[in-house]
């Protein structure tokens, strides 16, 4: 039983550029949450999708987007790159409400030039 | 969001049992705790979850007083292996939304 998956697993972007991160949910999980952590940090909510739809938002700009698909993958889009946001982009993927918990994939390393 | 505080760094040696507590003073109904392991460069595990008193694992167990604002993560003799950051988060498990604070660093010393 695969884990959550993510792709590319590092990258590198000039500021001002476009990028896509892909998720792959655990079996069976239908939830998709998209997490954000820089060097030293905690991870930071960025947004969760559920049947397809963002159901919650971070405190995050508008230049942060994302997409469910009908099997429960999900990508992560930034546009206009900007040196701040290099981090590690965590994927995270749960069953349907109530009571379970989340799990992490390994991440997108994202370096921003 | 319930807001934790962890202690941001703990030295231990190998073969004892280590006990990290977490403090949520404004933990809400309907929040369970969960405690997470973080090695560098790698997402987050999932270590173990509760609402109240004590769940225990094959890894660690989970105490959790009768006022819930605060936990305790108990790891029983620590390895090398057991360095990490360890989190603790409180939060709604029907919505997910989880709100990181800074970890604890765990070092594990021969």
């Amino acid at each position: 039983d695969a884990g959550v998956t993510q792709s590319p697993t590092h990258l590198i972007k000039t500021r001002g550029q476009q990028v896509t991160l892909r998720c792959s949910p655990k079996s069976g999980h239908d939830t998709v949450s998209w997490y954000q952590q820089a060097l030293g940090q905690g991870p930071q909510f960025i947004f969760q999708y559920y049947e397809e739809e963002e159901r919650q938002r971070g405190n995050f700009p508008d230049r942060f987007s994302g997409h469910q698909f009908p099997n429960y993958s999900s990508e992560l889009n930034v546009n206009a790159l900007l040196l701040g946001d290099s981090a590690l982009y965590l994927c995270a993927s749960s069953p349907g409400p109530p009571g379970n918990t989340i799990y992490f994939g390994e991440g997108s390393w994202l370096t921003v030039v | 969001l319930a807001k934790t505080t962890q202690p941001i760094s703990m030295d231990s040696y190998e073969g004892q049992e280590v006990n990290i507590t977490c403090s949520h003073n404004n933990i809400a109904t309907n929040d369970y705790i969960t405690w997470y392991q973080q090695f560098p460069s790698q997402g987050p595990r999932f270590i173990i979850q509760g609402y109240k008193t004590k769940v225990t694992n094959e890894v660690a167990s989970l105490f959790i007083p009768a006022d819930r604002k605060s936990s305790t993560l108990s790891l029983p003799r620590v390895s090398l292996s057991d360095t990490a950051v360890y989190y603790c988060l409180v939060g709604d498990v029907g919505t997910y939304k989880y709100i990181f604070g800074t970890g604890t660093r765990l070092k594990v010393l021969a």
